[in-house]
């Protein structure tokens, strides 16, 4: 199970900061990517990084200038830190589990915005 | 990176069969078989439905089946249900990256 938590309300210009806690199994074993997926108030899903559980990561081109998404396997949980926030990033974001390049387990999602 | 590209909106009886189309392009779709599909309801996280192309997840039904046929995957549901009515997402994997559909709302009249 995936469980995102952070704070509900960013002003616009700080950062962003999500932690994503799985339960159930180890953030560490097994050949999978983690990641965060964003969707908008009434809007579609947008992919926005992956990671594996070693560190290596991937990004969505046009946020990679203020994304940043980490794993601390020792309190089994990944993280997301989004800066320099506008309204634009207001959000549902959802933590996912990815196997065989599928979202096949995703939290509840955690829904922030950007207000002054 | 476009999104893929989904009808806005389709809708069917129940008991009847509809297709959502998914167009990607060479360099996503068309060059990979790891193309999946969600369903959300409303104020509900999505729910993996099909993986790459084909393949069911334990518990999915098997009135969902997925194809692909060059830049373009798309996704059955047969013996349309109402259970069905919900928001549907396809994605694909693209060198190191995803890419999400637009979306198709799908009502079951």
């Amino acid at each position: 199970q995936l469980q995102e938590s952070g704070p509900g309300l960013v002003k616009p210009s700080e950062t962003l900061s999500l932690t994503c806690t799985v339960s159930g199994g180890s953030i560490s074993s097994g050949n999978y990517f983690w990641g965060w997926i964003r969707q908008p108030p009434g809007k579609g899903l947008e992919w926005i990084g992956s990671l594996y559980y070693s560190g290596s990561s991937y990004y969505k081109p046009s946020l990679q200038s203020r994304l940043a998404i980490s794993v601390d396997t020792s309190k089994n949980h990944f993280s997301l830190k989004l800066t320099s926030v506008t309204a634009a990033d207001t959000a549902i974001y959802y933590c996912v589990h990815t196997l065989a390049a599928a979202f096949d387990s995703w939290g509840r999602g955690a829904l922030v915005t950007v207000s002054s | 990176q476009s999104a893929l590209a989904q009808p806005a909106s389709m809708s069917g009886s129940p008991g009847q069969s509809i297709t959502i189309s998914c167009t990607g392009t060479s360099s996503d779709v068309g060059s990979y078989t790891l193309v999946s599909w969600y369903q959300q309801h409303p104020g509900k996280a999505p729910k993996l439905m099909i993986s790459e192309v084909t393949k069911r997840p334990s518990g999915v039904s098997n009135r969902f089946s997925g194809s692909k046929a060059g830049n373009t995957a798309s996704l059955t549901i047969s013996g349309l249900q109402a259970e069905d009515e919900a928001d549907y997402y396809c994605c694909s994997y693209a060198n190191r990256r995803w890419v999400f559909g637009t979306g198709t709302k799908v009502t079951v009249l």
